[in-house]
Protein backbone atom coordinates (compact mmCIF):
# COMPACT_ATOMS: atom_id res chain seq x y z
CA UNK A 1 0.00 0.00 0.00
CA UNK A 2 0.82 3.65 -0.64
CA UNK A 3 2.16 5.54 2.72
CA UNK A 4 2.17 9.11 3.05
CA UNK A 5 5.21 9.66 5.69
CA UNK A 6 4.91 13.46 7.78
CA UNK A 7 6.67 14.47 10.20
CA UNK A 8 4.98 14.42 13.80
CA UNK A 9 5.06 17.56 14.96
CA UNK A 10 6.84 21.45 13.65
CA UNK A 11 7.17 24.03 16.02
CA UNK A 12 7.28 27.81 14.40
CA UNK A 13 6.71 31.50 16.09
CA UNK A 14 4.41 33.83 15.12
CA UNK A 15 5.02 35.65 11.68
CA UNK A 16 7.62 32.99 10.73
CA UNK A 17 6.90 30.27 7.79
CA UNK A 18 6.13 27.00 8.39
CA UNK A 19 7.00 24.03 5.86
CA UNK A 20 5.06 20.07 7.06
CA UNK A 21 5.90 17.89 4.36
CA UNK A 22 4.18 15.06 2.94
CA UNK A 23 6.64 11.88 1.56
CA UNK A 24 6.04 9.04 -0.38
CA UNK A 25 7.98 7.04 -3.40
CA UNK A 26 6.94 9.46 -6.64
CA UNK A 27 4.55 11.71 -4.85
CA UNK A 28 5.15 14.53 -7.41
CA UNK A 29 3.70 12.27 -10.19
CA UNK A 30 -0.40 12.10 -8.01
CA UNK A 31 -2.28 14.87 -6.79
CA UNK A 32 -2.05 16.02 -2.98
CA UNK A 33 -4.45 17.71 -1.19
CA UNK A 34 -4.08 19.25 2.78
CA UNK A 35 -6.46 19.19 5.75
CA UNK A 36 -6.16 21.83 8.68
CA UNK A 37 -7.74 19.91 11.94
CA UNK A 38 -8.14 21.59 15.50
CA UNK A 39 -8.92 20.06 18.62
CA UNK A 40 -11.97 18.53 18.37
CA UNK A 41 -12.99 19.73 15.64
CA UNK A 42 -13.59 17.95 12.04
CA UNK A 43 -10.80 18.43 9.28
CA UNK A 44 -10.91 21.31 6.90
CA UNK A 45 -9.77 21.29 3.03
CA UNK A 46 -7.15 24.26 2.89
CA UNK A 47 -5.27 22.84 -0.06
CA UNK A 48 -6.25 20.78 -3.20
CA UNK A 49 -4.51 19.47 -6.22
CA UNK A 50 -1.11 20.24 -4.78
CA UNK A 51 -1.38 24.04 -4.51
CA UNK A 52 -4.86 25.40 -4.87
CA UNK A 53 -6.56 27.27 -2.46
CA UNK A 54 -10.63 26.59 -1.64
CA UNK A 55 -12.61 29.74 -1.01
CA UNK A 56 -12.41 31.20 2.30
CA UNK A 57 -8.91 29.57 2.90
CA UNK A 58 -6.42 32.22 3.05
CA UNK A 59 -3.42 33.06 0.69
CA UNK A 60 -0.87 32.75 3.72
CA UNK A 61 -1.62 28.45 2.95
CA UNK A 62 0.26 27.48 -0.52
CA UNK A 63 1.29 24.18 -1.51
CA UNK A 64 4.15 22.47 -3.79
CA UNK A 65 4.75 19.05 -4.68
CA UNK A 66 7.83 16.92 -6.67
CA UNK A 67 9.54 14.20 -6.97
CA UNK A 68 9.29 12.30 -3.12
CA UNK A 69 8.29 15.62 -1.63
CA UNK A 70 5.05 17.30 -1.43
CA UNK A 71 4.97 20.60 0.88
CA UNK A 72 2.61 22.41 2.58
CA UNK A 73 3.44 26.26 3.14
CA UNK A 74 1.97 28.37 5.98
CA UNK A 75 3.37 31.83 5.09
CA UNK A 76 3.07 34.60 8.60
CA UNK A 77 1.80 32.08 10.93
CA UNK A 78 -0.81 33.58 13.61
CA UNK A 79 -2.00 31.21 16.70
CA UNK A 80 -4.58 30.31 14.76
CA UNK A 81 -2.87 28.55 12.45
CA UNK A 82 -2.11 25.85 15.53
CA UNK A 83 -3.31 22.66 14.67
CA UNK A 84 -2.79 19.17 12.74
CA UNK A 85 -2.54 18.64 9.57
CA UNK A 86 -3.22 16.06 7.02
CA UNK A 87 -2.20 15.31 3.45
CA UNK A 88 -3.92 13.14 1.58
CA UNK A 89 -3.59 11.20 -2.46
CA UNK A 90 -6.04 9.64 -3.99
CA UNK A 91 -5.19 6.91 -6.34
CA UNK A 92 -7.65 4.21 -7.57
CA UNK A 93 -5.82 1.19 -6.30
CA UNK A 94 -5.52 2.97 -3.00
CA UNK A 95 -8.68 4.80 -2.66
CA UNK A 96 -8.40 7.64 0.16
CA UNK A 97 -4.92 7.84 1.64
CA UNK A 98 -3.90 9.70 3.90
CA UNK A 99 -0.60 10.90 5.55
CA UNK A 100 0.37 10.21 9.49
CA UNK A 101 -0.34 13.90 10.64
CA UNK A 102 1.38 17.13 11.89
CA UNK A 103 1.01 18.73 14.74
CA UNK A 104 1.30 22.58 14.31
CA UNK A 105 2.45 24.78 16.99
CA UNK A 106 3.14 28.38 17.03
CA UNK A 107 5.45 29.31 19.57
CA UNK B 1 -25.06 25.74 2.53
CA UNK B 2 -24.14 22.25 2.40
CA UNK B 3 -24.32 20.45 5.47
CA UNK B 4 -23.62 16.74 7.19
CA UNK B 5 -24.86 15.73 10.50
CA UNK B 6 -23.94 12.26 11.79
CA UNK B 7 -25.52 10.19 14.41
CA UNK B 8 -25.80 6.57 15.84
CA UNK B 9 -22.44 6.70 17.60
CA UNK B 10 -21.72 4.93 21.08
CA UNK B 11 -20.92 2.50 23.30
CA UNK B 12 -21.16 -1.33 22.21
CA UNK B 13 -19.56 -4.34 22.89
CA UNK B 14 -16.64 -6.31 21.09
CA UNK B 15 -18.54 -8.37 18.81
CA UNK B 16 -21.78 -6.52 18.35
CA UNK B 17 -22.93 -3.84 15.63
CA UNK B 18 -24.02 -0.40 15.15
CA UNK B 19 -25.46 1.87 12.14
CA UNK B 20 -24.40 5.14 11.57
CA UNK B 21 -26.09 7.82 10.01
CA UNK B 22 -24.81 10.79 7.73
CA UNK B 23 -28.01 13.30 7.04
CA UNK B 24 -27.38 15.92 4.50
CA UNK B 25 -28.60 19.05 3.76
CA UNK B 26 -28.31 21.93 1.10
CA UNK B 27 -27.41 18.92 -1.94
CA UNK B 28 -28.60 15.55 -3.40
CA UNK B 29 -26.78 13.23 -1.79
CA UNK B 30 -27.43 10.89 -4.55
CA UNK B 31 -25.72 12.97 -6.79
CA UNK B 32 -22.43 13.14 -5.17
CA UNK B 33 -19.31 10.49 -4.29
CA UNK B 34 -19.35 10.02 -0.53
CA UNK B 35 -17.38 8.64 2.37
CA UNK B 36 -16.69 7.22 5.53
CA UNK B 37 -13.15 8.28 7.39
CA UNK B 38 -12.54 7.45 11.01
CA UNK B 39 -10.13 8.82 13.58
CA UNK B 40 -9.10 6.71 16.52
CA UNK B 41 -8.26 8.19 19.60
CA UNK B 42 -5.04 10.44 18.95
CA UNK B 43 -4.43 9.11 15.67
CA UNK B 44 -4.02 10.21 12.47
CA UNK B 45 -7.28 9.78 9.08
CA UNK B 46 -8.19 6.36 8.10
CA UNK B 47 -10.50 5.93 5.03
CA UNK B 48 -13.29 3.47 5.46
CA UNK B 49 -15.39 3.00 3.06
CA UNK B 50 -17.22 4.81 -0.40
CA UNK B 51 -20.19 4.44 -2.11
CA UNK B 52 -20.72 6.36 -5.73
CA UNK B 53 -23.17 8.86 -6.64
CA UNK B 54 -25.47 6.17 -8.76
CA UNK B 55 -25.09 3.81 -5.68
CA UNK B 56 -23.59 1.02 -8.17
CA UNK B 57 -20.47 0.98 -6.47
CA UNK B 58 -19.23 0.71 -2.98
CA UNK B 59 -15.31 0.47 -1.81
CA UNK B 60 -14.23 -0.45 1.80
CA UNK B 61 -10.97 -0.44 3.46
CA UNK B 62 -9.50 -3.92 3.84
CA UNK B 63 -9.44 -3.41 7.67
CA UNK B 64 -13.52 -3.50 7.42
CA UNK B 65 -14.66 -5.41 4.36
CA UNK B 66 -16.82 -7.89 5.09
CA UNK B 67 -18.12 -6.37 8.33
CA UNK B 68 -19.30 -3.20 7.16
CA UNK B 69 -21.88 -2.06 4.71
CA UNK B 70 -22.50 2.01 2.96
CA UNK B 71 -25.25 2.56 1.56
CA UNK B 72 -27.58 5.60 0.95
CA UNK B 73 -31.25 6.31 1.31
CA UNK B 74 -32.54 8.86 -1.34
CA UNK B 75 -35.46 10.03 0.15
CA UNK B 76 -33.88 10.82 3.02
CA UNK B 77 -30.99 12.28 1.59
CA UNK B 78 -29.15 10.08 4.13
CA UNK B 79 -25.68 7.88 4.17
CA UNK B 80 -25.27 4.90 6.46
CA UNK B 81 -22.53 2.88 7.22
CA UNK B 82 -24.00 -0.39 9.12
CA UNK B 83 -21.17 -1.81 11.43
CA UNK B 84 -21.12 -5.57 12.69
CA UNK B 85 -18.38 -7.48 14.33
CA UNK B 86 -17.34 -4.28 15.97
CA UNK B 87 -13.21 -4.74 17.38
CA UNK B 88 -11.30 -2.64 19.89
CA UNK B 89 -9.61 -1.15 16.98
CA UNK B 90 -12.79 0.14 15.22
CA UNK B 91 -13.20 2.58 18.30
CA UNK B 92 -12.80 6.10 16.60
CA UNK B 93 -14.71 9.06 15.26
CA UNK B 94 -16.47 8.55 12.44
CA UNK B 95 -16.66 11.00 9.63
CA UNK B 96 -19.08 11.49 6.97
CA UNK B 97 -17.30 13.41 3.56
CA UNK B 98 -18.77 14.94 0.68
CA UNK B 99 -15.32 14.47 -2.18
CA UNK B 100 -14.94 16.42 -5.45
CA UNK B 101 -13.36 15.34 -8.46
CA UNK B 102 -11.01 17.50 -10.52
CA UNK B 103 -8.35 15.25 -11.87
CA UNK B 104 -8.06 13.76 -8.39
CA UNK B 105 -11.01 13.31 -5.11
CA UNK B 106 -10.38 15.38 -2.46
CA UNK B 107 -12.98 16.02 0.41
CA UNK B 108 -14.33 19.29 0.68
CA UNK B 109 -16.38 18.36 2.79
CA UNK B 110 -16.93 16.86 6.29
CA UNK B 111 -19.57 15.94 8.94
CA UNK B 112 -18.56 17.16 12.91
CA UNK B 113 -18.32 13.72 13.44
CA UNK B 114 -19.86 10.26 15.58
CA UNK B 115 -17.90 8.66 18.46
CA UNK B 116 -17.62 4.84 18.63
CA UNK B 117 -16.83 3.21 21.37
CA UNK B 118 -15.74 -0.06 21.33
CA UNK B 119 -15.66 -2.15 24.87
CA UNK B 120 -16.89 -4.63 27.41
Amino acid sequence: SYVLTQPPSVSVAPTQTARITCGANNIGTKSVHWYQQKPGQAPVLVVYNDNNRPSGIPERFSGSNSGNTATLTISRVEAGDEADYHCQVWDRDSDFVFGTGTKVTVL
Amino acid sequence: EVQLVESGGGLVQPGGSLRLSCAASGFTLSTYFMHWVRQAPGKGLEYVSSITSNGDNTYYANSVKGRFTISRDKSNNTLSLQMGSLRAEDMAVYYCARSRYSGSYFLEYWGQGTLVSVSS
